[in-house]
Order: C-alpha cells, then sequence, then structure tokens
C-alpha cells in the first residue's frame, strides 16, 4: 500500500544552518506531494506542495522537489531561524481518483537555537 | 473564528468511559476528516465526510469508535468503552472541496488521556 518514510529526528541546527529533511513514498500512480508543519500549541498547517513530477514547492523560504525517478520529496531551507522550530510531516494523498485521505510520514522534529 | 475548532481541548476519561470530541469545521467546507495522532507519530485518517454523508469510514480501529455529521457541519467523534490504547491526540480537518481537491484546515486537536 502506499505509504511515506521520513528522516528521524530530532534535528537541531544553528539559525542560519542549511536544512534538509529527507521524505520518500510509495504510492500507487503520482499523487500530489504535500509537508504539513506543526508549531507547538498549533494546529497542522500546508507548508507547500507539488501536484506532478519535476515540479517544485516554495514558501516562507522552503522549498521541494517532486521526484519521481527517486520516488522523493525532500524539504529543504538555506538558512534556518528559531521561528522554524517545529515538527515538519510528509504526505500524500490516496486513494489515486478518490484523494479522500492523507498519509503522513512519523514527523520530523527541528530545533534551531540561536 | 475563521478555522477548524476542536472541543475540548483535553479529556480524562477512566478506563471504559464514553467520550464525545467535537469538531467545528470552518463555515460552508464541504469535506471533513478525522484523523488519530499517537505521541510522537503522524497522523492516521479514521473517517471523511461530504456534507453529512460518510463516505469513507476505512480507518475507524473498532466499532468502539463512530462519528457523525447529521447536518452536514458540526462532527462528533464517539469512544465508547474508552481504553488505554486510545489514548492519543484527535485532529479535524476540513476542505472547501469535494475529499484533497483544495487544501485541508486542521484543527489544534483534542488530547485523550484514558487512565
Amino acid at each position: 500500500g502506499d505509504s511515506v518514510t521520513q528522516m528521524e529526528g530530532p534535528v537541531t541546527l544553528s539559525e542560519e544552518a542549511f536544512l534538509t529533511i529527507n521524505c520518500t513514498y510509495t504510492a500507487t500512480g503520482y499523487p500530489s506531494l504535500f509537508w504539513y508543519v506543526q508549531y507547538p500549541g498549533e494546529g497542522l498547517q500546508l507548508l507547500l506542495k507539488a501536484t506532478k513530477a519535476d515540479d517544485k514547492g516554495s514558501n516562507k523560504g522552503f522549498e521541494a522537489t517532486y521526484r519521481k525517478e527517486t520516488t522523493s520529496f525532500h524539504l529543504e531551507k538555506g538558512s534556518v531561524q528559531v521561528s522554524d522550530s517545529a515538527v515538519y510531516f510528509c504526505a500524500l494523498p490516496t486513494p489515486p481518483g478518490g484523494y479522500n485521505k492523507l498519509i503522513f510520514g512519523a514527523g520530523t522534529r527541528l530545533a534551531v537555537h540561536p | 473564528g475563521a478555522g477548524v475548532s476542536q472541543s475540548p481541548r483535553y479529556k480524562v476519561a477512566k478506563r471504559g468511559q464514553d467520550v464525545a470530541l467535537r469538531c467545528d469545521p470552518i463555515s460552508g467546507h464541504v469535506s471533513l476528516f478525522w484523523y488519530q495522532q499517537a505521541l510522537g507519530q503522524g497522523p492516521e485518517f479514521l473517517t471523511y465526510f461530504q456534507n453529512e454523508a460518510q463516505l469513507d469510514k476505512s480507518g475507524l480501529p473498532s466499532d468502539r469508535f463512530f462519528a457523525e455529521r447529521p447536518e452536514g457541519s458540526v462532527s462528533t467523534l464517539k469512544i465508547q468503552r474508552t481504553q488505554q490504547e486510545d489514548s492519543a491526540v484527535y485532529l479535524c480537518a476540513s476542505s472547501p472541496g469535494q475529499g484533497l481537491k483544495a487544501e485541508a484546515f486542521f484543527g489544534q486537536g483534542t488530547r485523550l488521556t484514558v487512565v
């Protein structure tokens, strides 16, 4: 069945460091791919998405490219800030054609210190 | 408020007790989803409503779990005879279109602790 695998955290970085959070997926067909973020005390928020192969989603300085050949959707940011500290989830919708539910990875906690 | 609202935010239940969790979606949103998030894990799908119709309940873990959305707006997730493994955060999300064709907006969740 469809699945999402994320790198385990926590990830601890200094401010202005480069961030990569790996995400790979298994899916039937070519679904859209999402990154959600959960800030402390808040609900999940959509961070960015890509709807087809080679698409690049971007928002708030974060980017992720839909790589069909490696079935990956890694999240990157060139210079993280303390305010980026949160839990990040990679997700894909299923089933193909229906898209009624999201399958989430286990989440990666990011802590950025000054 | 403009967002998805869930109540209560925290619930402590004794094992065997019944609980009801409420979700107020964004006004006018057609689709409503419930997810269960265990500690340190990603959310897992429970059920999906399109208006008042429950179109997918494949994620409900047992017949102790029941969800309804009788008027196509507010939804209630009920858990009967709670057990310790039911302890989790229950998330509700709503979307303006059918399924996930548009962005889903999540509430802050209800943290259920069964003791």
